[in-house]
């Protein structure tokens, strides 16, 4: 059983650029959250994707966007890169109907230069 | 979200229990605690919830004080690998707030040899 998969693993952009990070949630999730995370700070939840919509959203601002798809599978995407948006960027995956539990995926580590 | 406050640091023999505390004073009857641990810029790793009982499973068991504002996650035989951040979260769960966490700092544990 696949867990969360995030691609790519690494990605170097530039100031002003745009960058999309992808996400495959668990099988049998259908709920996505990203989450952004500085070096050595603890995740911070950024938005989270349910039935195709954006169903919440934590303290970023609308250069970071998203879309679900319908097979639940997820973009993150980030417009006019700023330096201070290098961070690793967390995917994870949640089931409506169970226990709820979140399962993170390996992360994308992004660099603004 | 209730709010959680954990150590910064603590340090665990190998082969000892390692005990991660962690307060949460102002958890609703509602919300669960959540625990993750991260191993460097890896994405974090679900490893135990409860509700109000204690919980163990094949990673570790948690210990919730019977007002719930207070539990303990317990390695019982630390090793190397346990090296990580550890945080504890707070959440509702089965609503519309499933899949946002609140992420804290977290504590580091090293355990040495």
């Amino acid at each position: 059983d696949a867990g969360v998969t995030q691609s790519p693993t690494h990605l170097i952009k530039t100031r002003g650029q745009q960058v999309t990070l992808r996400c495959s949630p668990k099988s049998g999730h259908d709920t996505v959250s990203w989450y952004q995370q500085a070096l050595g700070q603890g995740p911070q939840f950024i938005f989270q994707y349910y039935e195709e919509e954006e169903r919440q959203r934590g303290n970023f601002p609308d250069r970071f966007s998203g879309h679900q798809f319908p097979n639940y599978s997820s973009e993150l995407n980030v417009n006019a890169l700023l330096l201070g948006d290098s961070a690793l960027y967390l995917c994870a995956s949640t089931s409506s109907w169970q226990t709820d539990t979140q399962y993170f995926g390996p992360g994308t580590r992004l660099t603004v230069l | 979200d209730a709010k959680t406050t954990q150590p910064t640091s603590m340090d665990c023999a190998e082969g000892r229990a390692a005990n991660l505390p962690c307060n949460h004073s102002t958890i609703s009857g509602n919300e669960y605690v959540y625990w993750y641990r991260q191993i460097h810029s890896q994405g974090p790793q679900y490893i135990i919830h409860g509700l109000k009982n204690n919980e163990t499973n094949e990673m570790a068991s948690l210990i919730i004080t019977e007002d719930r504002k207070s539990s303990t996650l317990i390695l019982p035989h630390a090793t190397l690998r346990d090296t990580a951040v550890y945080y504890c979260i707070v959440r509702v769960v089965y609503n519309t707030n499933a899949g946002k966490s609140t992420f804290g700092d977290g504590t580091t544990l090293t355990v040495k040899p």
